[in-house]
């Protein structure tokens, strides 16, 4: 079984810190990787993708991918109250079409 | 906004009845992907359908059926509505064959069965 880990959270931080966002899945051999945000009561909104090794940096977003390791990350740098949302990691894994499987999400608050 | 649209928004159905929920993809992208959001857990795929052909389905049981039009907008069919069947149904447009696999959700379609 193929599978997406996500701490549920809730995630706390401070206006203005950097919030760090944890993923790991279970096949060695995957190639594509997402983050989406879902803000309460709306749909996912993908905001980085990712598929080599190292960091992809996108405005106050960082996503940080390691294969060897089965884990993906995302760094939100200074933090905003508009940041708090549920982040979703989501993975194309190897062999699965283009089937995305998702974690949980963890639930990101940020204190003014 | 991503494009996609979906309708209807909000849907109460009784169980046993059957549902059919709709898709409008993004211009320019051939492939529709369908996913079930159960309340406080992630998406799950339900099927995706390429260039009017089922490309690939997760484990949902036969009464989940669709289509897709020569517009590329979709169709999500659920007979025989159970209770569980209650969450938010997400429509995700892409463009087929990219490598990359981006899918751009729309608002999705919250059903309630009573």
């Amino acid at each position: 079984q193929k599978e997406v880990e996500q701490n549920s959270g809730p995630l706390s931080v401070p206006e203005g810190a950097i919030a760090s966002l944890n993923c790991t899945y279970s096949d060695r051999v995957s190639q594509s990787f997402f983050w989406y945000r879902q803000y309460s009561g709306k749909s996912p909104e993908l905001i980085m993708s990712i598929y080599s090794n190292g960091d992809k940096e996108d405005g106050r977003f960082t996503a940080q991918l390691n294969k060897a390791s089965q884990y993906v990350s995302l760094l939100i740098r200074d933090s905003q109250p508009s940041d708090s949302a549920t982040y979703l990691c989501a993975v194309n894994f190897y062999n699965a079409g283009n089937m995305l499987t998702f974690g949980g999400g963890t639930r990101l608050m940020v204190k003014p | 906004e991503t494009g996609v649209t979906q309708s209807p928004t909000h849907l109460i159905k009784t169980r046993g009845q059957q549902v059919t929920l709709r898709c409008s993809s993004q211009s320019g992208h051939n492939t529709v992907s369908w996913y079930q959001q159960a309340l406080g857990q992630g998406p799950q795929f339900i099927f995706q359908y390429y260039r009017e052909e089922e490309n690939g389905r997760g484990n949902f049981p036969p009464r989940f059926s669709g289509l897709q039009f020569p517009n590329y907008s979709s169709e999500l069919n659920v007979n025989a509505l159970e209770l569980d069947d209650s969450a938010l149904y997400l429509c995700a447009s892409s463009l087929g064959g990219q490598i990359s696999y981006e899918q751009y959700f729309g608002p999705g379609t919250r059903l309630t069965v009573t």
